[in-house]
């Protein structure tokens, strides 16, 4: 079946810094992808729509500055957290649509910043 | 907007004994697709059953059914002969179809967490 590939799985990295998180579809082409992020013990918050070959759309309260997207193939979108401070800490999961209308989620990504 | 209802935070269960957990959502949209996901503690979404909006039959799957109410816009899943494995959080979600059709975004319920006792 269709498989969502999220990498990497964790991540510390340094406050001011940059971390890049990539979701792939395995055997499909996704033109649409979407970008999660899940706070303990809550649901998931839905961040944004990547686009293929197009800007994302952002949810309203999220910094496009700070989280970028690019969306520049078939089968990958990435989320880069820019500048990351603490508070950008947490589980970070993307989905894409596959056949049947079924989305099909990544495994996930922590994001630690120290 | 759309909005999706779980009113359960948490639910026991003993083993091998069935559970019932409780979506209702809000919409004016006529199609739509409604889905259960469960996310164990390792945080991966797993896709549990779905369900079409234009579709009466009450989706099922092994030991996973569903009781679609389209009119009470309510999307109950009921889990039988529950086994120590189906312990994890449970989340309600709703997806709808633009007049373009292609996918659009998941809304999800705040999510339900099963424990089961052996």
């Amino acid at each position: 079946g269709a498989v969502v590939s999220q990498h990497p799985s964790r991540v510390i990295c340094k406050s001011g810094t940059s971390v890049k998180i990539e979701c792939r579809s395995l055997d499909f082409q996704a033109t649409t992808m979407f970008w999660y992020r899940q706070f303990p013990k809550q649901s998931l918050m839905l961040m944004a729509t990547s686009n293929e070959g197009s800007k994302a759309t952002y949810e309203q309260g999220v910094e496009k500055d700070k989280f970028l997207i690019n969306h520049a193939s078939l089968t990958l979108s990435t989320l880069t957290v820019t500048s990351a401070h603490p508070e950008d800490s947490s589980f970070y999961i993307c989905s894409a649509a596959g056949a049947g209308n079924t989305i099909y989620f990544g495994e996930g990504s922590w994001l630690t910043v120290v | 907007a759309q909005t999706v209802t779980q009113s359960q935070p948490e639910m026991s269960v003993q083993e091998a004994e069935t559970v019932t957990l409780s979506c209702t959502y809000d919409t004016s949209e006529s199609d739509y697709y409604l889905f259960w996901y469960k996310q164990p503690p390792s945080r991966q979404m797993i896709l549990v059953i779905r369900q079409e909006a234009y579709k009466q039959q009450n989706a099922t799957e092994n030991r996973f059914s569903v009781n679609f109410q389209k009119a009470a816009k309510s999307f109950s899943l009921k889990i039988s002969d529950s086994q120590l494995g189906d312990a994890a959080m449970y989340f309600c979600a709703y997806r709808w179809e633009t007049a373009q059709g292609g996918s659009e975004k998941l809304v999800f319920g705040k999510g339900t967490k099963l424990t089961v006792n052996p």
